[in-house]
């Protein structure tokens, strides 16, 4: 099926730095879901965004809506080393199914 | 949320066997979904799990590949028959409590092997 585009693909952190991802589409979606997955765990829900413009926090999580409801970001400040894994955006168009990006791997600086 | 388990975590099988995975939710759920994550790869759905009716398969899955039963509003199962090592992915359960309520969660997986 259709994929999000999510960017970046992977990134080193180093403990104390803000971290920044986002998700773009071709489509119009009515709910965006960010969701972080550890190795050998489901996805874990982390954040849900139900209106254009939105801006959600979760701790030092914090994720937007897009405006145009095209698009959506999710931020982590102050990022600490069990912020390490995959983040994954899904949007939900009209309709029941969930659209899942292609993930950002989170590593940590060596 | 929902606290969803599957059995079992993990198996390692022959090619041309099958295997069927559990789900359990902890409370009723309205719609449940099989997903598949191939190794460093995002969620792909497999089907949606009806209560009561055939599953709604996703463009590229097949009943006869991947037959799915959801007896009631917190079970379902998932069979990947005759496998191939093509079949070696993540196989992951998820629920929603209803239809417009989106949030969406996710079973621990269950990681399949085929030699």
């Amino acid at each position: 099926g259709q994929q999000l585009n999510q960017s970046p693909q992977s990134m080193f952190i180093q403990e104390g730095e803000d971290v920044s991802m986002n998700c773009t589409s071709s489509s119009i979606f009515n709910t965006w879901l960010w969701y972080k997955q550890d190795p050998g765990e489901g996805p874990v829900l982390l954040i849900a965004l139900y209106k254009a413009g939105e801006l959600t926090s979760n701790g030092r999580l914090t994720a937007q809506f897009g405006i145009t409801r095209k698009d959506s970001f999710l931020n982590i400040s102050a990022s600490i080393p069990s912020d390490v894994g995959i983040y994954f955006c899904a949007g939900q168009p009209s309709g029941n199914m969930l659209t899942f990006g292609g993930g950002t791997r989170l590593m940590v600086k060596p | 949320s929902a606290v969803i388990s599957q059995k079992p975590s993990r198996d390692i099988c022959q090619r041309g066997t099958s295997l069927t995975i559990q789900c359990q939710v902890d409370s009723q759920v309205t719609m449940m979904f099989w997903y598949r994550q191939q190794p460093g790869q995002s969620l792909t759905l497999i089907a949606t799990a009806n209560q009561g009716s055939e599953a709604t398969y996703e463009s590229g899955f097949v009943i006869d590949k991947f037959p799915i039963s959801r007896p009631n509003l917190t079970f379902s199962t998932l069979t990947v028959s005759n496998m191939s090592p093509e079949d070696s992915s993540i196989y992951l359960c998820s629920v929603r409590r209803d239809r417009e309520y989106n949030e969406q969660f996710f079973g621990p997986g269950t990681r399949l092997t085929v030699l």
